[in-house]
């Protein structure tokens, strides 16, 4: 099984401000990488898809890089929208998903 | 415009089958393109796979799971389903369906989710 590690657990950032999350893989699963947004009491919302993809109607504000084990997702300016848990998802080899980096309120 | 929705019973027993089914609409469920799939999450945690089936019923299970999980399609319905069986207090969670474009793909079109909770 693929083990995905994010960091840090919890991520404090005020409105405006730049947020970098970070992912890494126990092994290379390419760009077969995704993240997600998750709200409290609401499902998953796909953010980015082949490790740098934005999926249809996410914000450019939301970006994503990296290949192989390591991975990043940069909010380039927090809106007040954007304070939730995110989580990464390998799907190289059936599919992981990390712990999750809860953004929150600075 | 897609839609997936999660039903079945929110309590189950001990050593019993977890039973959900999800109905599709606002899509065919025996398009070529899409796999069906099931994620859950416990209470306060992570998102766990558990399994995928295609179009044309190829099942995927997570491994940890494989002995106690089927996932079947009902074309006449538009809905696939999950069987979880021996359930334990470790199997409480919101269940969710999703599609997605592949096995190696990720899914962008998830349901609301259902909690299942196990207990006597």
């Amino acid at each position: 099984e693929i083990v995905m590690t994010q960091s840090p657990a919890t991520l404090s950032v005020s409105p405006g401000e730049r947020a970098t999350l970070s992912c890494r893989a126990s092994q290379s699963v390419s760009s077969n990488l995704a993240w997600y947004q998750q709200k409290p009491g609401q499902a998953p919302r796909l953010l980015i898809y082949g490790a740098s993809t934005r999926a249809t109607g996410i914000p450019a504000r939301f970006s994503g890089s990296g290949s192989g084990t390591e991975f990043t997702l940069t909010i380039s300016s927090l809106q007040s929208e954007d304070f939730a848990v995110y989580y990464c998802q390998q799907y190289n080899n059936w599919w992981t998903f990390g712990q999750g980096t809860k953004v929150e309120i600075k | 415009q897609l839609q997936l929705q999660e039903s079945g019973p929110g309590l189950v027993k001990p050593s019993e089958t977890l039973s959900l089914t999800c109905t599709v609409s606002g899509g065919s469920i025996s398009s070529s393109s899409y796999y069906w799939g099931w994620i859950r999450q416990p209470p306060g945690k992570g998102l766990e796979w558990i399994g995928s089936i295609s179009y044309s019923g190829s099942t995927y299970y997570n491994p940890s799971l494989k002995s106690r999980v089927t996932i079947s399609v009902d074309t006449s319905k538009n809905q696939f389903s999950l069987k979880l069986s021996s359930v334990t207090a470790a199997d409480t969670a919101v269940y969710y369906c999703a599609r997605s474009p592949g096995i190696a793909a990720a899914p962008g079109g998830w349901g609301q989710g259902t909690l299942v909770t196990v207990s006597s």
